[in-house]
């Protein structure tokens, strides 16, 4: 059974960075074709691509935010991790993990974490 | 960027009725390998999305066969034959086959 749990700060303050984890089972990132990507969606707004890692460890941005985006995994603890710097109210919002198949498909995705960035 | 544009942003169906929603590109989804990767998902309030369909016309595993997708190049279609109320929330559709990978602002279908 694949799941993915996103975990995070809650809160924190402009200027600052947040960290974000994606802790996941019943997959390897390490098993051919697998990537998992982070999105997210501000209140009653749309979705958001932020980026992607893959099983190779290769790795994408989307380059509204690229320069503040930094994606890694760790393949032993099947965690995938994405940091975002100099947070701004912008970056409020539920962020979502979810796991891209060989084939294309998003077939799994995480409950999200609701994340507040508030002074 | 790709922008996709889906119509009508609201949709409101009654129980057994078929709908249908668009998705077109500002370019062709169509990839060098001959895939087009365009999905459809669905966010029911306050959940997660979850995913209905890939490569336009494949149904992930568990989805319903009253959701189909259809299309090619720039103009995409998910149709639901038959809505029922769990349908309800609103449907995006997304493309990787160009880098960034982007959403549609979404389409929320309401149940009379």
């Amino acid at each position: 059974q694949v799941t993915l749990k996103e975990s995070g700060p809650g809160i924190l303050q402009p200027s600052q960075t947040l960290s974000l984890t994606c802790s996941f089972s019943g997959f390897s990132l390490s098993t051919s074709g697998i990537c998992v990507s982070w999105i997210r969606q501000p209140s009653g707004k749309g979705l958001e691509w932020l980026a992607t890692i893959c099983w190779e460890d290769s790795k994408g941005y989307n380059p509204s935010l690229k320069n503040r985006l930094t994606i890694s995994k760790d393949t032993s603890n099947n965690q995938a991790f994405l940091k975002i710097t100099s947070v701004d109210t912008a970056d409020t919002a539920i962020y979502y993990c979810a796991r891209r198949a060989l084939v294309g498909n998003f077939d799994y995705w995480g409950q999200g974490v609701m994340v507040t960035v508030s002074s | 960027d790709v922008v996709l544009t889906q119509t009508p942003p609201t949709l409101l169906a009654t129980i057994g009725q078929s709908v249908s929603i668009s998705c077109r590109s500002s370019q062709s989804l169509l990839h060098s390998n001959g895939n087009t990767y365009l999905n459809w998902l669905l966010q029911r309030t306050g959940q997660s999305p979850q995913p209905l369909i890939y490569l336009v016309s494949k149904l992930e595993s568990g989805v319903p066969n009253r959701f189909s997708g259809s299309g090619s190049g720039t103009d995409f279609t998910l149709k639901i034959s038959g809505v029922e109320a769990e349908d309800l929330g609103v449907y995006y559709c997304m493309q990787f086959t160009h880098y960034p990978l982007t959403f549609g602002s979404g389409t929320k279908l309401e149940i009379k």
